[in-house]
């Protein structure tokens, strides 16, 4: 299995700003997701990251507003930029190993915009 | 385009009751299906699997079958505790190919009385 860890584990922000949310696997992993799950709802995916390039986005996500980044196989950071109260959400790190047909969740970043 | 619906919640139950919370998918082939737990205030977690027709998963007194003629993926339990209250996601993913991302159904609560 893989241990995910986030940080911070919550956040309360104003309007404008910017947010960076890191997730650190304890082993190597093949592929690293972002999810976001706002009050209420299931899980949507933002985004895979992608070591060493360039995130691949789902539909309703741009770069712009949510840049990802994959430095190396454990480790990745999402940015939630230029924030508004629509933006308030849980924002979960996920992992899938080679070896494991399953993905392993952070425990998620809670996020609060005023 | 592939999806899972589950049942609406909440559900609510009293201790030692028998659950069930249906879950069907639509998608091309025959994908990995898997139920995922969220308890109050954590992160997701892995409740159990099936990587084929047929297959059954189980896990802490939690079982379901991978039923590719009906689509379904259904949850049971037949003995319910107190602290099985959580919100229950159907998942499904794909082994190969594709980005490994997972598809959520909207997540059903399920609330335990003593």
């Amino acid at each position: 299995s893989a241990v995910i860890s986030q940080k911070p584990s919550r956040d309360i922000c104003q309007r404008g700003t910017s947010l960076t949310i890191q997730c650190q696997v304890d082993s190597q992993v093949t592929m690293m997701f972002w999810y976001r799950q706002q009050p209420g709802q299931s899980l949507t995916l933002i985004a895979t990251a992608n070591q060493g390039s360039e995130a691949t986005y789902e539909s309703g996500f741009v770069i712009d507003k949510f840049p990802i980044s994959r430095p190396n196989l454990t480790f990745s950071t999402l940015t939630v930029s230029n924030m508004s109260p629509e933006d308030s959400s849980i924002y979960l790190c996920s992992a899938r190993t080679a070896s494991y047909n399953e993905q392993f969740f952070g425990p998620g970043t809670r996020l609060t915009v005023l | 385009g592939d999806s899972v619906t589950q049942m609406e919640g909440p559900v609510t139950l009293s201790e030692e009751a028998c659950l069930t919370i249906n879950c069907t998918y639509t998608a091309t082939g025959y994908p990995s299906l898997f139920w995922y737990v969220q308890y109050p205030g954590e992160g997701l977690q892995l409740l159990l699997k099936a990587t084929k027709a047929d297959d059954k998963g189980s896990n802490k007194g939690f079982e379901a079958t991978y039923r590719k003629e009906t689509t379904s993926f259904h949850l049971e339990k037949g003995s319910v505790q107190v602290s099985d209250s959580a919100v229950y996601f159907c998942a499904l993913s794909w082994r190969s190919g594709n980005t490994g991302k997972l598809i959520f159904g909207q997540g059903t609560t399920l609330q335990v009385k003593p």
